[in-house]
């Protein structure tokens, strides 16, 4: 079935360092999002990326869509201790009715 | 607008107990969704709505049941409690156009011992 990975599974890093997360589909998805979960809460949508190559930043986060349109990625720049949660991908692929997600990454940051 | 609400906030239950765990929003989305969450995994949808009276199975529905006679509210039924069913339960909705995005419920957490 289809199927997003997404790796790392865990990252530390300390405060001040760069972050990346990269997420992969096997089929092509029409758009992905990422959500960020902190710990003990629920998922917050944090952006959408429709378009192939598509680029988004958000302050210290930048976004990425593959130009295929299978794989994206999310780098945080100069790491804050705010930044520490669980961020997920999650993808339409063509059926927009359910969202296919990814396990996630759990990033700590150590002050 | 509350977005979405979820009761209880913690449950404790025991095996074969059963319990309904309530969902509502009042965005008037008409897609509604219930995960489950394990400790430090994903998410795994369980049942998803597209509007009132239309639900559909997602990737772990055995040992559920939903409803959806209303927009509003989306109830998850929970009939023969199992130790397996221990985890944190979110109701997310969305609008049916536009941006896709997925507006998430505080969760349930729910402990079957």
């Amino acid at each position: 079935g289809q199927q997003v990975m997404q790796i790392p599974q865990y990252q530390h890093v300390q405060e001040g360092e760069d972050f990346t997360t990269y997420c992969n589909s096997s089929t092509t998805l029409s758009n992905i999002q990422w959500y960020k979960q902190r710990p003990g809460g629920h998922p917050v949508f944090l952006i959408q990326l429709v378009k192939s190559g598509e680029v988004k930043k958000q302050k210290r986060l930048t976004f990425q869509f593959g130009e295929a349109k299978k794989n994206s990625s999310l780098h945080i720049t100069a790491t804050q201790t705010t930044d520490v949660g669980t961020y997920f991908c999650a993808g339409n692929a063509g059926n927009n009715r359910k969202l296919i997600w990814g396990l996630g990454t759990s990033l700590a940051v150590n002050p | 607008n509350a977005g979405v609400t979820q009761t209880p906030k913690f449950r404790i239950l025991k095996i074969g107990q059963s319990m309904t765990l309530q969902c509502t929003q009042d965005m008037n989305h008409n897609y509604m969704y219930w995960y489950r969450q394990d400790p430090g995994m994903g998410l795994k949808l369980i049942y998803y709505s597209v509007g009132a009276g239309i639900t559909d199975k997602g990737e772990v529905p055995n040992g559920y049941n939903v409803s959806r006679s209303t927009t509003e509210d989306f109830p998850l039924r929970l009939e023969l409690a199992a130790p397996s069913q221990t985890s944190v339960y979110f109701c997310a909705s969305r609008p049916t156009s536009g941006r896709e995005t997925q507006y998430f419920g505080p969760g349930t957490r729910l402990l079957v011992l």
